[in-house]
């Protein structure tokens, strides 16, 4: 069965600090590794890292894929409090339909 | 561009009663993907549509059953509702396609099944 695993499950932080957050997977019909930001109810899109594309960088925030250790982490840098939020990992399974299987989601929160 | 919207936003429903969840996808977008998300879980998969047609379904019982029009919106029908039916149900739209793997969100229906 598909798994998606991620951790912590919460962190707390100061604003400023840099933060690392880790997914594993175990999918039998991978194609790529997406992290959404989940603030308030709609998860919103941050990065889809492939075979061909395992780093991604917009801002502060970074992801790199490693597909031989089947993992992902996730870096904020000079965290702000609009950082805080649930952050969502999610690998494709193209097993049939084409669909997200996520992780249990890492609750970040950036004190002042 | 119009993003995903859905309805209604919260819904509170008895045990057993039946509910319709609505989706319009993003202009363009003719998948759409169902979730259900618990409190303090990730979304988990319920199913997809292309074209009108289910292309995939997750381990989810027959009462949860779906529908998508011509013009791309879904619905999401839930029969004989459960305490355990209460979650946020989000709605994600897509294009197929080996490059085109980001589904974009809804914000979501909130039920509440008492």
């Amino acid at each position: 069965e598909d798994k998606v695993v991620q951790s912590p499950l919460s962190l707390v932080v100061h604003e400023g600090d840099t933060v690392t957050l880790n997914c594993s997977y175990e999918v039998t019909n991978f194609r790529s590794l997406l992290w959404y930001k989940q603030e308030k109810k709609a998860p919103t899109f941050l990065f889809m890292l492939t075979s061909s594309g395992i780093e991604k960088k917009s801002g502060r925030l970074s992801s790199i894929l490693d597909k031989k250790e089947l993992s992902s982490i996730l870096n904020i840098t000079a965290t702000q409090t609009g950082d805080s939020a649930i952050y969502l990992c999610a690998v494709v399974d193209v097993q049939g339909a084409q669909k997200l299987v996520f992780g249990q989601g890492t609750r970040l929160t950036i004190n002042p | 561009e119009t993003g995903v919207t859905q309805s209604p936003t919260h819904l509170i429903k008895t045990r057993g009663q039946q509910v319709t969840l609505r989706c319009s996808s993003q202009s363009g977008h003719n998948t759409v993907s169902w979730y259900q998300q618990a409190l303090g879980q990730g979304p988990q998969f319920i199913f997809q549509y292309y074209r009108e047609e289910e292309n995939g379904r997750g381990n989810f019982p027959p009462r949860f059953s779906g529908l998508q029009f011509p013009n791309y919106s879904s619905e999401l029908n839930v029969n004989a509702l459960e305490l355990d039916d209460s979650a946020l149900y989000l709605c994600a739209s897509s294009l197929p396609g080996k490059l085109t793997d980001t589904q974009y969100f809804g914000p979501g229906t909130r039920l509440t099944v008492l």
